[in-house]
């Protein structure tokens, strides 16, 4: 099937290890993006890319780095993560502004 | 900075009601609004688009309304089902000329439809 697929499912990850989140598209979207959801404080944008080779900050950027090598992948990496990054992170992608696709998600969880 | 707000927080209907949620936004300068559903532990499922030139979009018991001059948005969805139990998540996308700055979302109405 058509979409956004995020690799791993969940994680846990002790204070101080790094990871990288792998997104994957097969619609040909410019647009990819990566959100966090935390509880009472809804989806926020991460970082964001609007072609291959590009990325920008979004409204949460600390802590984060991102990649978009490939049209088709967008790699969100924590160099060292700490225990305000547990979240579920979701990955969309999009065609210009003419709607998202998104991720089943990823629990992270650090301890 | 756009701010999406949505009310209420929470609701509870009986199966068969027909309802409205409600999505408000600060900056009228929208691209288009997007409605979403989301299940528990699940990802996101887009339901209807509004471009900013449209004002209104159906699909089967949704119909989703746009009035950008009030900055208001509403979701109707008639005859209310308890499979439609989830929660509903209304965004804007601002668009800044050099690319999609991305959607910027509500907290969600968690909706539950009693049997």
């Amino acid at each position: 099937n058509a979409g956004v697929t995020q690799t791993p499912k969940f994680r846990v990850l002790k204070t101080g290890q790094s990871m990288t989140l792998l997104c994957a598209q097969d619609m040909n979207h410019e647009y990819m993006y990566w959100y966090r959801q935390d509880p009472g404080m809804g989806l926020r944008l991460i970082h964001y890319s609007v072609g291959e080779g590009t990325t920008a900050k979004g409204e949460v950027p600390d802590g984060y780095n991102v990649s978009r090598l490939k049209k088709q992948n967008f790699l969100l990496g924590l160099e060292s993560a700490a225990p305000s990054q547990t979240s579920v992170y979701f990955c969309a992608s999009s065609y210009s502004t003419r709607g998202y696709t998104f991720g089943s998600g990823t629990r992270l969880t650090v301890v | 900075k756009q701010e999406v707000t949505q009310i209420p927080a929470a609701l509870s209907v009986p199966e068969g009601e027909n309802l409205v949620l409600n999505c408000s936004f600060t900056d009228s300068a929208i691209y288009n609004l997007q409605w979403f559903r989301q299940d528990p532990g699940k990802g996101l499922t887009s339901l209807l688009l509004i471009q900013s030139s449209q004002r209104e979009q159906t699909s089967g018991r949704l119909n989703a309304s746009l009035d950008k001059s009030s900055g208001r948005s509403t979701l109707y969805i008639a005859a209310s089902q308890p499979g439609d139990s989830a929660t509903y998540l209304c965004a804007a996308v601002m668009y800044s000329g050099g690319g999609a700055d991305g959607l910027t979302f509500g907290k969600g109405t968690h909706l539950i439809i009693q049997p």
